[in-house]
């Protein structure tokens, strides 16, 4: 099984509103990612966890809120989030350790900010 | 800083040419170059991923080549299909950098029947 699965597939939230993406791997993964992919544009990096533990920020505004709470689940908690946030949000994954190994990535959420 | 250039930006070809997608970076100290097809929008799919030390990768139709010193990769594609339509980005892990790949923009490719 090497699937990446991200829900849900579709969001449409108020720039008021709370609400979180989610990220499942069964692959026994222990980092994971996520991007963020405006139209057109290549995906950029926004978070790297590390055993559970975040590795990287890219410096991303605090309206978005990474968590891992187990090593196969990854969430992103969004607030008060602008429409320029309107993006497709790509979860992805790879083996920790494994430095040279492929990452897999999912579907997508396409978030879209009103 | 690592930069990741495709070109061309967009391609079409007729049902049956074989395809040449070109990936350039500038630092040549990447742990390996990964290869994804990317569907409208859709997530990425892995393609092949080729090795710092590795010369070539092979799977089925897909062929790519990697000249670490010079910084190019280029991924063949063999006898194109309509359903190889589709964008096609290349991304390197940096050596120093582990956790972040960098993307190029990617190549659209539009295979007509």
């Amino acid at each position: 099984d090497t699937e990446v699965t991200q829900t849900p597939k579709h969001l449409v939230m108020g720039m008021t509103n709370k609400k979180s993406l989610k990220c499942e791997q069964h692959m026994g993964h222990r980092a994971m990612y996520w991007y963020k992919q405006k139209a057109k544009k290549p995906p950029e990096l926004m978070f790297v966890y590390s055993y559970e533990k975040l590795s990287i920020n890219e410096s991303v505004p605090s309206r978005f809120s990474p968590e891992c709470p187990n090593s196969s689940l990854l969430n992103l908690h969004l607030h008060a989030l602008q429409p320029e946030d309107s993006a497709l949000y790509l979860c992805a994954s790879s083996p920790a350790r494994d430095r040279a190994s492929m990452a897999f990535f999912g579907q997508g959420t396409r978030l879209t900010v009103v | 800083k690592q930069e990741v250039t495709q070109i061309p930006a967009a391609l079409s070809v007729p049902e049956g040419e074989n395809l040449v997608l070109n990936c350039s970076f500038t630092d040549s100290a990447i742990y390996n170059l990964q290869w994804f097809r990317q569907d409208p929008g859709k997530g990425l799919t892995s393609l092949l991923l080729i090795q710092s030390s590795q010369r070539e990768q092979t799977s089925g139709r897909l062929n790519a080549s990697l000249d670490k010193s010079s910084g190019r990769s280029t991924l063949y594609i063999a006898a194109s299909q309509p359903g190889d339509s589709a964008t096609y980005l290349c991304a390197v892990r940096p050596a120093d950098s582990w956790g972040k790949l960098q993307f190029g923009a990617g190549t659209q490719v539009v295979v007509t029947p």
